[in-house]
C-alpha cells in the first residue's frame, strides 16, 4: 500500500544551524505535500506545502524540495531557533483524498 | 484557528465497551478525517468522509467505524474498545480533498484499561 518514510527521527541541531529532514514516497500518482509542525501537546498545523508541478517552495527560513523522479521531498529550516524545536511530519496525498503521513522527525534547537 | 471541536477531549474506558467520538466543525468543510497517533507511527488514517453519509477506510480502519449524517459533524466509534485502541485521536478537516491544507481538532487522549 501506500508508505511514506521519513529521516532522520531524531534531530539534534544548534541554534542557528541549518536543519534537512527527508521523506519519500512510495505512489508516483502523489501530487501534494505537506508538512506539519505539532509542538508538544498540540496539534499538528501545516508550515508548508509544494505541489507536484513545482521543484521547490520558500517561505522565510524553511524550503521544501520535490524530485518527483526519486519519489523524494525534503524540509530545509535555516537559521535554527529554540522555537522551531517540535515534531516534524511530512505528508504526501494519495488517492485523491486520502494523505499518509511520515514517522515525524523530533527536532531539537540547543540554545 | 479553524473551528473544529473534539469531545471528549480525554477518557478512560474499559475493555470491551463501546466508545464515541465527536468531531465538529463551524466551517461548512466537505472533508472530515479522524487519526490516530501513536509513537513512532505518527498520524494514521482510520476513515475519511467526502461528504454526508459518504465514508471510506483509511489505513487502520479495523475496529472502527464512523458516520456523518451532518455536514458539521463526523463520529468515530470503536465497537468494542481493545488496549491497542489506546492512542490519542485527531479529527481534520479540509475544504477540498485535493492539495488543501487539512485543519486539525484538539486531539482526544483515549485510555482503554
Amino acid at each position: 500500500g501506500e508508505n511514506v518514510e521519513q529521516h532522520p527521527s531524531t534531530l539534534s541541531v544548534q541554534e542557528g544551524d541549518s536543519a534537512v529532514i527527508k521523506c519519500t514516497y512510495s505512489d508516483s500518482a502523489s501530487n501534494y505535500f505537506p508538512w506539519y509542525k505539532q509542538e508538544l501537546g498540540k496539534r499538528p498545523q501545516l508550515i508548508i506545502d509544494i505541489r507536484s508541478n513545482v521543484g521547490e517552495k520558500k517561505d522565510q527560513r524553511i524550503a521544501v524540495t520535490l524530485n518527483k523522479t526519486a519519489k523524494h521531498f525534503s524540509l530545509h529550516i535555516t537559521e535554527t531557533q529554540p522555537e522551531d524545536s517540535a515534531v516534524y511530519f511530512c505528508a504526501a496525498q494519495v488517492g485523491g483524498f486520502k494523505t499518509i503521513f511520515g514517522a515525524g522527525t523530533r527536532l531539537f534547537v540547543k540554545a | 484557528d479553524a473551528g473544529i471541536t473534539q469531545s471528549p477531549r480525554h477518557k478512560v474506558t474499559e475493555t470491551g465497551t463501546p466508545v464515541t467520538l465527536r468531531c465538529h466543525q463551524t466551517e461548512n468543510h466537505r472533508y472530515m478525517y479522524w487519526y490516530r497517533q501513536d509513537p513512532g507511527h505518527g498520524l494514521r488514517l482510520i476513515h475519511y468522509s467526502y461528504g454526508v453519509k459518504d465514508t471510506d477506510k483509511g489505513e487502520v480502519s479495523d475496529g472502527y467505524s464512523v458516520s456523518r449524517s451532518k455536514t458539521e459533524d463526523f463520529l468515530l466509534t470503536l465497537e468494542s474498545a481493545t488496549s491497542s485502541q489506546t492512542s490519542v485521536y485527531f479529527c481534520a478537516i479540509s475544504e477540498s480533498g485535493q492539495g488543501w491544507e487539512a485543519f486539525f481538532g484538539q486531539g482526544t487522549r483515549l485510555t482503554v484499561v
